[in-house]
């Protein structure tokens, strides 16, 4: 069965700081990885997805992600962090081989980033 | 400009009563789906429909229904057999369901609290 696991339930960063929101994936065959973002009370946005080619993805809001095969890893990262940064970011993955649907989507935890002014 | 729109957003129930939330896209996607949300958990797949008139149990399928008459719309109905409905509620949607690569759109989302 495929997971994803997201150590940090908080992770906390000063403004003007780099951030990085850790996720690590299991899956049987090739994933594809993806990030969302929530504000408070609100749905999910996308913001980043691996699914071949380049390692390092950019996404929306500056954010980037480094795929990384041998440690099943995809970490969001952001050179300088900014106080509206501040959400639960949420990392998901998919074996590429297991069907189209969005029912093969298993989601992470979440992890909530804080940015201190 | 198009996107997907659950109502209500709050909404209150008292214990042996069932309720529908609404969820409904103008995307023109084909695949909707229902998630729940509580602290500390990530999402968890209720249902998901890939085309009108048809609906498949997620992973937490038991107390909630759906039906999927139109392609704009998928209510869920929250029945009193949902042991702890207390939860936010997210609708999402892809364009279908040929590719994995797709990315989900989702609805602002539908807070119920049972009293």
């Amino acid at each position: 069965a495929q997971s994803v696991a997201q150590p940090e339930d908080q992770v906390n960063v000063a403004e003007g700081n780099p951030l990085t929101v850790k996720c690590t994936y299991s899956v049987s065959g090739n994933p594809y990885l993806f990030w969302y973002v929530q504000y408070p009370n609100r749905g999910l946005q996308f913001l980043l997805k691996y699914i071949t080619g380049d390692n390092l993805v950019k996404g929306s809001y500056g954010f980037e992600a480094e795929f990384n095969k041998s440690q099943t890893s995809f970490h969001l990262k952001k050179p300088s962090a900014l106080v509206s940064d501040s959400a639960l970011y949420f990392c998901a993955v998919r074996d590429a081989y297991s069907g189209g649907g969005a029912d093969g989507l298993t989601f992470g935890k979440g992890t909530h980033l804080i940015i201190q002014p | 400009d198009g996107g997907i729109t659950q109502s209500p957003k709050y909404l209150f129930r008292k214990e042996g009563q069932n309720v529908t939330l609404s969820c409904e896209q103008n995307l023109n996607h084909d695949a909707m789906y229902w998630y729940r949300q509580d602290p500390g958990q990530g999402l968890r797949l209720i249902y998901y429909s890939q085309i009108v008139n048809d609906f498949q149990k997620g992973d937490i399928a038991e107390g909630y229904s759906v039906s999927r008459e139109k392609k704009e719309s998928f209510p869920l109905t929250v029945t009193s057999a949902q042991k702890n409905p207390t939860a936010f509620y997210l609708c999402a949607s892809i364009p279908g369901h040929s590719s994995g690569a797709n990315v989900l759109t989702f609805g602002a989302g539908s807070r119920l609290t049972v009293l």
